[in-house]
This record gives C-alpha cells, structure tokens and sequence, in this order.
C-alpha cells in the first residue's frame, strides 16, 4: 500500500450502534488526523495525534474517541451513533515541521439511521 | 465571525480566464495559510502554502496573503475545465522556527467551474 488506507469505504449504521473506522498510513508520518465534512461546513477536526501513545481533542470531539497504539494506524470509534454523526470521515496525516500540510485518505462515507 | 470564511460559490469562469478565490479569517495571531484542492467525491489534496505577507507563486497559482486585512487568495491563471473543484481554504498556527501546527481550520470552500 502507498498513502493512507480507510475502510470501510462506505457503511449504513443503525443509531446506537458503535462503530470503528480504520485508517493506515505507510509513510510513517508522526502526525495523524481525523476529520469530518458535512455539506456546508468544510472539514471539521475531530481528534488528532502528534505522536504514537499521544492524542489530543480537535473542534468537533464529542461522540468519538481515537486510539494510537502505533505510529501506522489511528481509529476512530463511535460508542453509541446518533444520526448527526452521518457524515463523510476522512483520515490524514503529516509529518515534519509544516504539519499543515496533511495527506488524505480517501474518505469513508457514514450513514446512521 | 467564523475562524476562515469563503464564498461558497459557484464561481463560474470560462477556459483560460483567471480564477480568484478568497478566503477571510480572524485571529491576528502568527499563521500558516493552506489551499487545498478538492475534486467531487475524492479528498483534499494540498496546492500551496503561504505564510509571509504578499504573493506566493506555483506555476499557475498563486497565493497572496494580507495581514492588515486579514485575507488570503488563490489565484488561477489560464483556468482549465480540469481545475473545475471545490477549494478548501485553512490555516494553522505558526510556531517558532517555521513549524506549523497540525490543527488546521477549513473554511467551507468554494466550487469553481471552469466552462468550455
């Protein structure tokens, strides 16, 4: 793999339910991120880790939680979904000191119903 | 007033026409400035970034940052029907020594098409 891998791509979620969404990065970048993009507000930061064993909370944090067990992968999870969560999830990640400049996965498109 | 604000759009310009994109923000506090590219249905991918006062070139593009008025834009020179994409704007704070901080604030972009 090359980049920054996210699955499932796409899920239909009964309310209530908890979720994880994967995502992978082979770059070995130190930095990783989560976002959300709802249709009029642009990307929003959910949570986010400068380093393996470190997360820290973004904008939009409650109803998420993150792990980084490592420096490859970084979970989003989803304890109880409410419908407000049913948005398009994008993972990132970055590296170095211009950290602004992040690289996307390709997004997994959450429905809860 | 939100953190970064941009025209939502569409802008719609004809092939070969310079596109301009802007984006406003709050906060005077030290700042790094993002373009991100978004075609429909992929993810973002960064263009370029600014962080000193004036204009910034690539090619194409180019970035001009103002201070004083607190605004940043992205022109497109010689717009193609394939830069036809939402344009994500966002900033980060700037640390000591160049670095930027990876907690970056999006505006709610702008759908550009270039016609034919």
């Amino acid at each position: 793999i090359a980049g920054i891998t996210q699955a499932p791509t796409s899920q239909i979620l009964a309310a209530g339910r908890r979720m994880t969404l994967r995502c992978t990065q082979d770059m070995r970048h130190n930095a990783m991120y989560w976002y959300r993009q709802d249709l009029g507000l642009g990307l929003r930061l959910i949570h986010y880790s400068n380093t393996a064993g470190t997360t820290g909370k973004g904008e939009v944090p409650d109803g998420y939680s993150v792990s980084r067990a490592n420096t490859d992968d970084f979970p989003l999870t989803l304890a109880s979904a409410v419908p407000s969560q049913t948005s398009v999830y994008f993972c990132a990640s970055s590296d170095g000191p211009a950290r602004g400049t992040q690289y996307f996965g390709p997004g997994t498109r959450l429905t809860v119903l | 007033q939100k953190e970064v604000e941009q025209n939502s759009g569409p802008l719609s310009v004809p092939e070969g026409a310079i596109a301009s994109l802007n984006c406003t923000y709050s906060d005077r506090g030290s700042q790094s400035f993002f373009w991100y590219r978004q075609y429909s249905g992929k993810s973002p991918e960064l263009i370029m970034f600014i962080y000193s006062n004036g204009d910034k070139e690539d090619g194409r593009f180019t970035a001009q940052l103002n201070k004083a008025s607190q605004y940043v834009s992205l022109l497109i020179r010689d717009s193609q029907p394939s830069d036809s994409a939402t344009y994500l704007c966002a900033k980060s704070l700037r640390g000591a020594g160049g670095t930027s901080y990876g907690k970056l604030t999006f505006g709610q972009g702008t759908i550009l098409t270039v016609h034919p």
